[in-house]
This record gives C-alpha cells, structure tokens and sequence, in this order.
C-alpha cells in the first residue's frame, strides 16, 4: 500500500507480558516516528529515527521501551513486563523531509490487563 | 511554560460561526509550524503548516506570533465537517528533530 501500515491494529496482553509493534513506513521516507496517544490527549513523542538510527529517543519513558529500525525501513517498538498504563495508541509516522508533514498509519491499540 | 500548550475546550459552536484556536509554545529557535485535525478514533493528518508569518487555505487561516510565541488558527463558516480535534504541533531545530503535538482542541459544530 501507498501509506504507513501498522500491526497489529490491536493488541490485548496480560501485565508482564512482552509485545512487539510493527511500522511499516512510505517507500522512501527516511524520518520514522512513534508516538502514543491515551484518550484525551494529543500524540505523546517517544522516539525518532533517521535512517536506521534513532536520533532522538527522549520520549522513551523507561528502559522497558525499546525500538529498532535495522535496515532503515520497517520499524519494530518493543515493550517488556508490560504495565496496565502501557495501555494507549501507539502511532507510527513518516516523513520525508522532517520536520515537514508526518504521514501517519492508523495505530496500534495496546490493551494490558 | 510547557513546550506547547492549547486552549482549554472543548468548544461547541453552531454552523457558520467563526472560531479561533490559540496555541502557545516555549522554543524561540522554532521556525515551522503545523495545525493537525484528527477525526474520532482516526490518526491525525496535517491540516496547514505555517512557515512565516501566516497562512491561507479557504475557510482555515494559521497565523504566527513571533514575539508572543503563539499560532492561531481561524476557522470561518463552520460546517458539521469540521467537527474534530485541532493538534498544534511545534518541531525544533537541529538535530533534535522531534515534533511536539500539544494536547488538542476538539470542535463540536452543531445544526
């Protein structure tokens, strides 16, 4: 497809679970974006990469978060011993030319019971 | 002050009004600016970006302070389509290149 793809576009998991999300970004988009979004507030930043390497990770809210982006395309966020206020949006976006327009996939819904 | 901060809503108004949203931000080296519209459980897509001092598209004009670091944007002759939330959003410079969305303004247009 022509867009950002995510999956899954739901997830439901257990606390202390351990669960991957995926990114696929636009074909030649070299900026690749996560963000997290609970209900009533705007998109929260975790991380940005620049081709394979992140170049900002300040939003990642601890060390159970992790992402990678190893051959500069598809992206992987990684969370470990999942807690219930992991539970959230998780939204992928890419870019052309940052800090220009971020084209964003429909989300990944995280639910930890 | 927070990196970005919006309005407090939700605003509810009747079609054919004229509304303004007002967003404020703390980086004085920012140079881009976007407005966002995310639809109820859609993911947010780029509605105007301001580069200078302002910018025109139909109904919707964004609008850049400077010196009082804020953008605005005026949406005029409401319809029921426009009902959704505003995200403002503020990049920075350098090689931190993260944008920052502030928290949203969710418009209800009435009949």
């Amino acid at each position: 497809g022509a867009g950002v793809s995510q999956t899954p576009s739901n997830k439901v998991t257990e606390k202390g679970k351990y669960v991957e999300l995926r990114c696929d970004p636009i074909s030649g988009h070299t900026a690749l974006y996560w963000y997290r979004q609970s209900l009533g507030q705007g998109p929260e930043f975790l991380i940005y990469f620049q081709g394979t390497g992140a170049a900002d990770d300040s939003g990642l809210p601890n060390d159970r978060f992790f992402a990678v982006r190893p051959e500069g395309s598809v992206s992987t966020l990684k969370i470990q011993r999942t807690e219930r206020g992991d539970s959230a949006v998780y939204l992928c976006a890419s870019s052309q030319y940052p800090p220009g327009e971020l084209f964003f996939g429909e989300g990944s819904r995280l639910t930890v019971l | 002050r927070k990196e970005v901060e919006q309005d407090p809503g939700p605003f509810n108004v009747p079609e054919g009004a004229t509304v303004a949203f007002n967003c404020t931000y703390s980086n004085s080296a920012s140079q881009s600016f976007f407005w966002y519209r995310q639809d109820c459980r859609k993911e947010p897509k780029l509605l105007m970006s301001v580069y200078s001092s302002g910018n025109e598209d139909g109904r919707f004009t964004a609008q850049l302070n400077r010196a009082s670091q804020y953008i605005s944007l005026l949406i005029r002759d409401s319809k029921l389509s426009d009902s959704a939330t505003y995200l403002c959003v503020v990049p920075y410079t350098g090689a931190n290149s993260k944008l920052t969305f502030g928290k949203g303004i969710t418009l209800s247009v009435r009949p």
